[in-house]
């Protein structure tokens, strides 16, 4: 099956410790993208990676941190510097640029801080 | 900052009618699309229309945009119950940071069986 998985689906953490997310697609894409969705706001773009070795900030960058060493591979870390981590996080991937491509999105990974 | 805005934030119909959704934006747009959401999973993409086409059609679906007023709709016909979810648009922009997507927040439809 081709598709992008997102481990685990939920995952729990005290405060002060950081979290790295994983999110793995086998489409052969291109560009990856990490989302954050609470409720009532819809989707914000966190970092986006257009190609291996290269990623940029999205709107909402601070306390978190990316890496995309593999084509297939885009995990993210949320870190102790961000103030309220408990969210919904989506990955997603696209051929190529959004201005020609749809996105294709992971089921998500649920995290909840205390 | 979020280009879209969906109208209605919610919506309840009865199976099998229609349902309308719109969606307004402020910055001229390379295209749109519309993706659908259900509780708790990812989101699926349902159309992309580009900023030189008024209409398209998928199955229920149909899209208008009228990039004059910047704004968009999604028609679903014959509504059912599968449908209830959550519909979000999103828009990617004419020049600049083409390269990403730019999300409302979203309509939560419900569809009554």
């Amino acid at each position: 099956d081709g598709g992008i998985t997102q481990s685990p689906k939920y995952l729990f953490r005290k405060e002060g410790q950081n979290v790295t997310l994983s999110c793995e697609q086998n489409l052969n894409h291109d560009a990856m993208y990490w989302y954050r969705q609470d409720p009532g706001q819809g989707l914000r773009l966190i970092y986006y990676s257009q190609i291996v070795n290269d990623f940029q900030k999205g709107d909402i960058a601070e306390g978190y941190s990316v890496s995309r060493e593999k084509k297939e591979s885009f995990p993210l870390t949320v870190t102790s510097a961000q103030k309220n981590p408990t969210a919904f996080y989506l990955c997603a991937s696209t051929p190529g640029k959004p201005s020609n491509y749809e996105q294709y999105f992971g089921p998500g990974t649920r995290l909840t801080v205390t | 900052s979020q280009q879209g805005e969906e109208d209605p934030q919610a919506l309840s119909i009865q199976e099998g009618e229609n349902a309308t959704m719109n969606c307004s934006y402020k910055t001229s747009i390379n295209n749109l699309q519309w993706y659908r959401q259900n509780s708790g999973r990812g989101l699926v993409h349902l159309i992309l229309i580009r900023s030189n086409e008024r209409e398209k059609h998928s199955g229920r679906l149909r899209v208008t945009l009228d990039t004059s007023k910047k704004s968009s709709s999604l028609l679903i016909t014959a509504s059912r119950a599968a449908d209830t979810a959550s519909y979000f648009c999103a828009t990617v922009p004419l020049t600049g940071a083409n390269s990403k997507l730019t999300f409302g927040k979203g309509i939560t439809l419900s569809v009554r069986p």
